[in-house]
């Protein structure tokens, strides 16, 4: 079992509809992440919260909008995908809300496909 | 950030220890060095973290030699649910944890 849970497990979504990835962790962890990761390649990083707000961007399209709403909850809202952004969307959380070498705990992912 | 290089592959026997080893040779001085295991449509899990000399847990052993220009993951005494792929980092201190291609290991019966 893992502390971070996602939701839902998996999603199947057209190129026009709207639907968003949930991510929960409460080990009071300051810091929350988002990975997006393609079949046999290593998770990539999209986005970093840090308290809460937006520390990191990378430089990830706009059809995918990040939100920390509180310190416990991150979401990943997505519109207008491509079927090349098919993948394993992995939240990640770490202890400390300032950086630091705290190890990251990950969910299992929510996997998602676009058609 | 510190670029690293692992083998892509390894094959291994039940029961025999499994030495990983990653290569960073452009490590900073206050860069840690963190692995973590991902089995298939599951998320990365951290395995152990190290800086210099030789770490232990209960899982495995991280030995970095005085240089830091690499490192090697030893797991002892492998079975089949350690089939996975291993994942050698190297850490800033910032929210960049970055991940390298890894190393897909197989244990064999």
């Amino acid at each position: 079992d893992t502390e971070v849970t996602q939701t839902p497990k998996h999603l199947v979504m057209g190129m026009t509809n709207k639907k968003s990835l949930k991510c929960e962790q409460h080990m009071g962890h300051r810091a929350m992440y988002w990975y997006k990761q393609k079949a046999k390649k290593p998770p990539e990083l999209m986005f970093v919260y840090s308290y809460e707000k937006l520390s990191i961007n990378e430089s990830v399209p706009s059809r995918f909008s990040p939100e920390c709403p509180n310190s416990s909850l991150l979401n990943l809202h997505l519109h207008a995908l491509q079927p090349e952004d098919s993948a394993l969307y992995l939240c990640a959380s770490s202890q400390s809300g300032g950086g630091g070498y705290s190890p990251l705990h990950f969910g299992n992912g929510t996997r998602l496909t676009v058609t | 950030l510190a670029k690293t290089t692992q083998p892509i592959s390894m094959d291994s026997y039940e029961g025999q220890e499994v030495n990983i080893t990653c290569s960073h040779n452009n490590i900073a001085t206050n860069d840690y060095i963190t692995w973590y295991q991902q089995f298939p449509s599951q998320g990365p899990r951290f395995i152990i973290q190290g800086y210099k000399t030789k770490v232990t847990n209960e899982v495995a052993s991280l030995f970095i030699p005085a240089d830091r220009k690499s490192s090697t993951l030893s797991l002892p005494r492998v079975s089949l649910s350690d089939t996975a792929v291993y994942y050698c980092l190297v850490e800033t201190g910032g929210f960049k944890t970055i991940f390298g291609a890894g190393t897909r290991l197989f244990v064999k019966a």
